[in-house]
């Protein structure tokens, strides 16, 4: 079993369409992120929850709703989105800002979002 | 703000060789950490190698070694003996202090070793 797992690996959707990307990890961290994946562009930071608590809101457009129930599960509700929200999502864990922290993410699979 | 930039977009490299993927990054920080990630195609990101910024010693990881330069703000990956495993896209990363959970990337170099 992955550590860190992400469903639905592969979607499609229209933009009137409400969707949900959800994020699960095995690994007692503190700390969840989704990361946006396009072409040719950095790695974009769009959220980060620690303890549960947000503490990183990069500007991303209220069309993507995060939610953070526990410590374990991430998602990414989805609204109207626009054809440039086409991505690769990522989703990663980390031990945040626990003393034990060295920095490094562990990341899922992603989930490869069509916006039509 | 950080920034973590990536010049080359894509190299090629016969198997064997060895190969050197550059990254500089921009900070007002004298202690931080700095990562490369490794993408292989369809598969899940993972760490390749940490260096923390207060060290002078350059980190390594068996065929993977780095050239830490902080006057410079280079960190450049070498790869040693480089193997077909090795094809992936490969991040430079920054992290500001430990206490921080905001790790930046840079918009990768897609690395192909070639038979």
């Amino acid at each position: 079993e992955t550590g860190v797992t992400q469903t639905p690996r592969h979607l499609v959707m229209g933009m009137t369409n409400k969707k949900s990307l959800k994020c699960e990890q095995h690994l007692g961290h503190n700390a969840m992120y989704w990361y946006k994946q396009s072409a040719k562009k950095p790695l974009e930071l769009m959220f980060v929850y620690n303890f549960k608590e947000q503490t990183e809101n990069n500007s991303v457009p209220s069309r993507f709703s995060p939610e953070c129930p526990n410590s374990s599960h991430l998602f990414l509700h989805l609204h109207t989105l626009q054809p440039e929200d086409s991505a690769l999502y990522l989703c990663a864990s980390s031990l945040g800002t626990s003393g034990a922290n060295t920095g490094e993410l562990f990341f899922g699979e992603g989930s490869r979002l069509t916006v039509l | 703000a950080q920034t973590v930039t990536q010049s080359q977009p894509e190299m090629s490299v016969q198997e064997a060789e060895t190969v050197t993927l550059s990254c500089t990054y921009d900070t007002s920080e004298s202690n931080y950490y700095l990562f490369w990630y490794k993408q292989p195609p369809s598969r899940q990101m993972i760490l390749v190698i940490r260096q923390e910024a207060y060290k002078q010693q350059n980190a390594t990881e068996n065929r993977f070694s780095v050239n830490f330069q902080k006057a410079a703000k280079s960190f450049s990956l070498k790869i040693s003996d480089s193997q077909l495993g090795d094809t992936a896209m490969y991040f430079c990363a920054f992290m500001k202090h430990w206490w921080d959970d905001k790790i930046i990337f840079g918009k990768g170099t897609r690395l192909h070793i070639l038979p």
